[in-house]
């Protein structure tokens, strides 16, 4: 198993591109999620997925967007890039969503300037 | 509002010389508290689930425990390649909820 991979795993953008981060996991997990990891904070929570289909908004989802359509894949996409979102991006998957077993991926590291 | 803070930020000590690291939480509700490893450019480990106060858990050289207010984890003769961040999360709030609170980190540095 790979377990939970990323791509890429660094990127610089200008203010106002657009971008997509991948995520990709083949462990079958139905839950998978983005966080965000800035100097001085903890993670936090940007979206989440519960299965094919299905996502829902974390703690900071605004200039970020979402889509699940299948199992293993789970996209983030910046609309617009803001030096704002300079940070490293985390993507996590876990079996079930009431699993707390939590696998992260390697990270993306994300420079808007 | 739920909180979560760790303390020392950060934590040098020699081989062997063991300690512990503290993260004190305030929530509503407390469904999870997790440990999680961090080494410098990589994605967290999972190292730990603590659900109940009274509850401990040991993987090697680490004992996370939990109370009522706060986490330990405590670390027994720690080796060089315990060096690394150790996160402390919580999950809280009505069943559903999907928010993970996370700390600050320790940042541990063990010297040979």
């Amino acid at each position: 198993n790979a377990g939970v991979t990323q791509t890429p795993k660094f990127q610089v953008l200008k203010t106002g591109q657009s971008m997509t981060l991948q995520c990709a996991q083949d462990m079958n997990h139905e839950y998978m999620s983005w966080y965000r990891q800035d100097p001085g904070m903890g993670l936090r929570l940007i979206h989440y997925s519960v299965g094919a289909g299905i996502t829902d908004q974390g703690e900071v989802p605004n200039g970020y967007n979402v889509s699940r359509s299948t199992t293993e894949d789970f996209p983030l996409r910046l609309l617009s890039a803001a030096p704002s979102q300079t940070s490293v991006y985390f993507c996590a998957s876990r079996f079930r969503r009431q699993d707390h077993e939590q696998y992260f991926g390697p990270g993306t590291r994300l420079t808007v300037t | 509002e739920d909180q979560v803070t760790q303390s020392p930020e950060a934590l040098r000590l020699q081989e062997g010389e063991s300690s512990s690291l503290n993260c004190s939480y305030t929530v509503s509700g407390l469904r999870g508290l997790f440990w999680y490893r961090q080494d410098p450019g990589k994605g967290p480990e999972f190292l730990f689930t603590l659900y109940s106060a009274g509850e401990e858990k040991e993987k090697e050289r680490l004992k996370a425990t939990l109370t009522k207010k706060e986490s330990f984890l405590h670390i027994t003769a720690p080796k060089p390649e315990d060096s690394a961040t150790y996160l402390c999360a919580v999950q809280a709030g009505a069943g559903g909820s999907e928010k993970l609170v996370f700390g600050k980190g320790t940042k541990l540095t063990v010297n040979p």
